[in-house]
């Protein structure tokens, strides 16, 4: 019963291509999140959805496009990849928000631009 | 804005216990969190302290001090799987987003 999946784990692909990862929550949560953890491990929100609304948008290039079809699930497509791409992109979801607000991670997607 | 800062790398031995330090900056914060990461695996939540004091779960325990803008995770009898990278992490009241801190990597020799 996987509660936060992601598709694909990894993904190699050449400088500007396009490519899109999946994220998938059956938890019932009502946000989502997409997060980047470079090389160093340095963890950084990029974005969230709160019942298919976009409600933080981190200063991201407008290559990483979010989109919500439903509250289940939350896709990243990147258009015209570059080499500073590369690093493993984590879905999360949560309850509400504010205060403990747990936060259940995918298995990530390693992503590596060539 | 926040900043989290932690160790970067802790060492210990089976049994020890090891404290991992969070100093932060913020204008506003709910909570403090700790999540666990295994290489290769996903962050997995440990902690909250939503009040100053002690939080015991198990072997692991969380402190708050805000008024020092400090906070600690406690392992103790530690385990070879407890080898991991361990963040903190707080929700900003302004933004609400999770801000986590520069991580902290803990090994565990026998």
């Amino acid at each position: 019963d996987t509660a936060v999946s992601q598709t694909p784990k990894y993904l190699v692909t050449q400088m500007g291509n396009d490519k899109s990862i999946k994220c998938e929550q059956n938890l019932g949560h009502d946000t989502m999140y997409w997060y980047k953890q470079d090389s160093k491990k340095f963890l950084k929100i990029m974005f969230s959805y709160n019942n298919k609304e976009l409600i933080i948008n981190e200063t991201v290039p407008n290559r990483f496009s979010p989109k919500s079809p439903d509250k289940a699930h939350l896709n990243l497509h990147i258009n015209s990849l570059e080499l500073g791409d590369s690093a493993v992109y984590f879905c999360a979801s949560s309850q509400g928000t504010g205060g403990r607000n747990e936060q259940f991670f995918g298995p990530g997607t390693r992503l590596t631009v060539l | 804005g926040q900043s989290l800062e932690q160790p970067s790398e802790v060492t210990a031995v089976e049994g020890a216990i090891v404290q991992i330090n969070c100093t932060y900056q913020t204008s506003g914060f709910y909570g403090l969190s700790w999540y666990q990461q295994h290489d290769g695996g996903a962050p997995t939540f440990l902690s909250y302290n939503g009040l100053d004091g002690l939080e015991e779960t198990g072997r692991f325990s969380s402190f708050l001090s805000r008024s020092d803008s400090y906070g600690y995770l406690l392992l103790q009898e530690l385990q070879m799987k407890d080898s991991a990278s361990y963040f903190c992490a707080v929700r900003d009241r302004s933004t609400d987003k999770l801000i986590f801190g520069t991580g902290t990597r803990l090994q565990v020799f026998p």
